[in-house]
């Protein structure tokens, strides 16, 4: 089975600094998805941002990039100038792409605080 | 609606009580997923439907939990004999159904037992 661990239960930021989340997964699989959600205080869970394992190119979403590396299986957030409204949880998930395998595996959460 | 909608948004029971929590998916989303999510901790899959029927049950914690998708929409989350250990944040989500799909996530129901 796979498991996705996050080993910063919290980190602090200045606002418009920039603050990196880490995420790594254990899976014998060679294709897979990962993600990063966000969740406020609202509790609804956003996407902030996806990886394709197959892809070698990290993905960016305006102030959010990733830094895939596929042999150590590690999956970092970057979170670029900083703002007051990424104070949120932010929780790194993976899913394998077999048919059968369309749940997400979520690791326990990154509390982010941004200072201003 | 635009997103997926969870009722009710909070749920008070008490031990031993049944429950029932819904949930309405994005239009045309045809997989749903039920999560659960305890205090501190990261959602944990419960079930996942494609159409009307469970595609994977696995994550159901035992035979008090139920869920249902009748007409391949809307879907309920049932839990008998409720007990304290229930006490969590139920996650909905839906997704169009291919597995290179994003899910979308519901603001889920906050269920406290006493």
């Amino acid at each position: 089975a796979q498991t996705v661990t996050q080993s910063q239960p919290e980190m602090s930021v200045q606002e418009a600094e920039t603050v990196t989340l880490s995420c790594t997964y254990d899976t014998s699989e060679s294709d897979y998805y990962l993600f990063w959600y966000k969740q406020p205080p609202s509790r609804q869970m956003i996407l902030v941002i996806r990886q394709e394992a197959y892809k070698q190119q990290n993905a960016t979403e305006n102030r959010f990039s990733v830094n895939f590396q596929k042999a150590a299986k590690s999956f970092s957030l970057k979170i670029s100038d900083s703002q007051l409204g990424d104070a949120a949880m932010y929780f790194c998930a993976y899913r394998s792409v077999k048919a059968a395998g369309n749940k997400l595996t979520f690791g326990g959460g990154t509390r982010v605080l941004v200072k201003p | 609606g635009a997103g997926v909608s969870q009722t009710p948004s909070n749920k008070v029971t008490e031990k031993g009580k049944y429950v029932e929590l819904r949930c309405d998916p994005i239009s045309g989303h045809t997989a749903l997923y039920w999560y659960r999510q305890s205090l501190g901790q990261g959602p944990e899959f419960l079930i996942y439907f494609q159409g009307t029927g469970a595609a994977d049950d696995s994550g159901l914690p035992n035979d008090r939990f139920f869920a249902v998708r009748p007409e391949g929409s809307v879907s309920t989350l049932k839990i008998q004999r409720t007990e304290r250990g229930d006490s969590a944040v139920y996650l909905c989500a839906s997704s169009k159904g291919l597995v290179s799909d994003t899910q979308y996530f519901g603001p889920g129901t906050r269920l406290t037992v006493l």
